[in-house]
This record gives structure tokens, C-alpha cells and sequence, in this order.
């Protein structure tokens, strides 16, 4: 079974702390993605990346940085947390060969800040 | 600016049939996509239209229009695992994928 994994479900921080969501999957993606998830709002894009050590500012980058050093994980970093910063945080892989472009996505994170 | 419509709500009868429409205006089109979200749950691909027409999938169709910037999910023999949120979705001139805001979908028996 394919799967997108996230590594915490839910993380409570305070303002001014250092975040690392961490995002695996396990079907040699090309592309990763990471979204926000916000009530009456549609996805918003991040960051995304085509490849290893590739990233591309999507939306809504500021206050966020991404890693990509390997194939399989892609890592969301929050340098300095701020309670505008509470979210559900979606990471999303896709094939670069599929023309549909259809997305798997983690069971997402999370994260509450104080 | 690009922008993707559908309702916030709605409620069906278990058995019964509902339509969840999507109207869109973006820069270019390259497919269109539904998404189904359970609560608390990662979503989960439904469909994806890039030409004009209905395409069926067992108890669930999607339908396009390009020319009127319009979709609907069609959900047939509605059951009570089918209360969820729907997310449309549009990918546009530069593959990029707008999203709506999605419509939770409420089913009682």
C-alpha cells in the first residue's frame, strides 16, 4: 500500500520555537508538496519540490523553509513559530510521469501555537 | 485572480442521490480534480477531468464543462461513509493546482 508518512500528528509549540515537520513517502515520487489546511480556506501551497535538493516557493512561503536532501523526505521548517502559524500542515507526493498529476497526501500534522 | 466556488455545506438522506457543484475562473486550465476528506483523515484522489463530459466510477460521476468553467461530483446511493468534505480542485496554465475550500457533505439516515 503507498503511503505518505507524517511524523506527528499533532504538536503544541510556543512562539519563537523551531518547528521540523518531517514528511516521508514510499513510492519514489519526484514531487513533494506542502500545504496548510485552514478552516473556510482552500489548500494553500507552501513549498514544493521536483527534486533532490530542488524547492520552489508556492503562496504562502514566508515564515516557513523546506530541505529535500533525499528522494523519499521532504521537511517543513518553521525558524521562528507564530500563533498565525496554527494549522493543519498536509504533506502531498505525486509521480512526475503521471499526467494526471494525482496527489497523495499524509494524514497531516497538527500544529497548535502558543 | 483565480478563484474556485462550491458550497460550505450540505446534507443528504442515506439511499438518496446529491450533486456538489464547483464553478472556477483561473489562469489557464489543465484538469480538474475532486477530492474526498474524511475528518481528521489525509484526502484521497476521486476523479479527474480534462475534456467535457461526465466520466462514472461506480456510484460516483464528475462532469465537466470547460466552456462554462463548471464541474459537479454526482454521488449515487448515498451511504452514511460518504459524510465527509469534498475538495475541488483546478491545475492551471502552469500546472499549479488551485483549490476550493471544499464542501462537507452531511448524510443522515
Amino acid at each position: 500500500d503507498v503511503k505518505v508518512t507524517q511524523s506527528s500528528r499533532y504538536l503544541v509549540k510556543r512562539t519563537g520555537e523551531k518547528v521540523f515537520l518531517e514528511c516521508v513517502q514510499d513510492m519514489d515520487h519526484e514531487n513533494m508538496f506542502w500545504y496548510r489546511q485552514d478552516p473556510g480556506l482552500g489548500l494553500r501551497l507552501i513549498y514544493f519540490s521536483y527534486d533532490v535538493k530542488m524547492k520552489e516557493k508556492g503562496d504562502i512561503p514566508e515564515g516557513y523553509s523546506v530541505s529535500r536532501e533525499k528522494k523519499e523526505r521532504f521537511s517543513l521548517i518553521l525558524e521562528s513559530a507564530s500563533t498565525n502559524q496554527t494549522s493543519m500542515y498536509l504533506c502531498a507526493s505525486s509521480s512526475g510521469t503521471e499526467t494526471t498529476g494525482e496527489l497523495f497526501f499524509g494524514e497531516g500534522s497538527r500544529l497548535t501555537v502558543l | 485572480g483565480q478563484n474556485i466556488d462550491q458550497p460550505t455545506e450540505m446534507t443528504a438522506t442515506e439511499g438518496a442521490i446529491v450533486q456538489i457543484n464547483c464553478t472556477y475562473q483561473t489562469s489557464g486550465f489543465n484538469g480538474l480534480f475532486w477530492y474526498q476528506q474524511h475528518a481528521g483523515e489525509a484526502p484521497t484522489f476521486l476523479s479527474y477531468n480534462v475534456l467535457d463530459g461526465l466520466e462514472e466510477k461506480g456510484r460516483f460521476s464528475s462532469f465537466l464543462s470547460r466552456s462554462k468553467g463548471y464541474s459537479y461530483l454526482l454521488l449515487k446511493e448515498l451511504q452514511m461513509k460518504d459524510s465527509a468534505s469534498y475538495l475541488c480542485a483546478v491545475m492551471d496554465s502552469n500546472y499549479q493546482l488551485i483549490w476550493g475550500a471544499g464542501t462537507k457533505l452531511i448524510i443522515k439516515p
